[in-house]
């Protein structure tokens, strides 16, 4: 198993740029997650879903966008790209299910974005 | 409003000594609270979870304490070695299977 899998790994974009972040897992996780980790500051939940196209915001979604057309695969998006949005970008995800529960969360490697 | 407190500042020991770290937070009523190793330039690692009504939760080396009263949990890693250094974060529930973190303490751990 590769667990959470992210590329880009490194990325430098121009203000008002778009790309997408790619995360994947092979662990048939039902739910996924995004989160930003800033210099001395937690992380925080940018956007989460619960299972193949059902997604919520969390704590910080303004401009991001995400889908999760399958299991595997859950892009985060942005559209225009900010100086504020400069950060490192974390993908994990967990399993929960009727029978069994498990809340740990598996994270991905991280991409590091800097936009200027 | 809501807050999860971790030492912001270094902790650092010798080896062979007991890591004691802290979480405290307010405002929170959490499930379970668990425990992750973060090391430079990588995601973090799951380490342990401890539930509202588990006082202490034990793995090899590693112990977490969780007190509902306080809102603070311990973690402690016992006979520390300089591969245990790294950053720990805090993490408490905060909605089904979503995660709340605490910024973090790093742990420097010198032979």
């Amino acid at each position: 198993n590769a667990g959470v899998t992210q590329t880009p790994k490194f990325r430098i974009l121009k203000i008002g740029q778009s790309m997408t972040l790619q995360c994947t897992q092979d662990m048939n996780h039902n739910y996924m997650y995004w989160y930003r980790q800033d210099p001395g500051m937690g992380l925080k939940l940018i956007y989460y879903s619960v299972g193949a196209g059902i997604t919520d915001k969390g704590e910080v979604p303004n401009g991001y966008n995400v889908s999760r057309s399958t299991t595997e695969d859950f892009p985060l998006r942005l559209e225009l790209a900010a100086p504020s949005q400069t950060s490192v970008y974390f993908c994990a995800s967990s399993y929960s299910g009727l029978a069994e529960q498990h809340y740990e969360q598996y994270f991905g490697p991280g991409t590091r974005l800097t936009v200027t | 409003s809501q807050k999860i407190e971790q030492n912001s500042e270094a902790l650092n020991i010798q080896e062979g000594k007991t890591a004691t770290l802290t979480c405290n937070y307010t405002n929170y009523s959490p499930a379970y609270l668990q425990w992750y190793r973060q090391d430079p330039g990588r995601g973090p690692v799951f380490l342990l979870l401890i539930r509202e009504n588990e006082k202490e939760k034990r793995k090899e080396r590693l112990k977490v304490t969780f007190d509902t009263t306080l809102k603070q949990s311990l973690f402690h890693i016992t006979a520390s070695q300089p591969a245990d250094s790294a950053t720990y974060l805090c993490a408490l529930e905060a909605g089904f299977q979503k995660l709340v973190f605490g910024t973090g303490t790093r742990l420097l751990v010198s032979p």
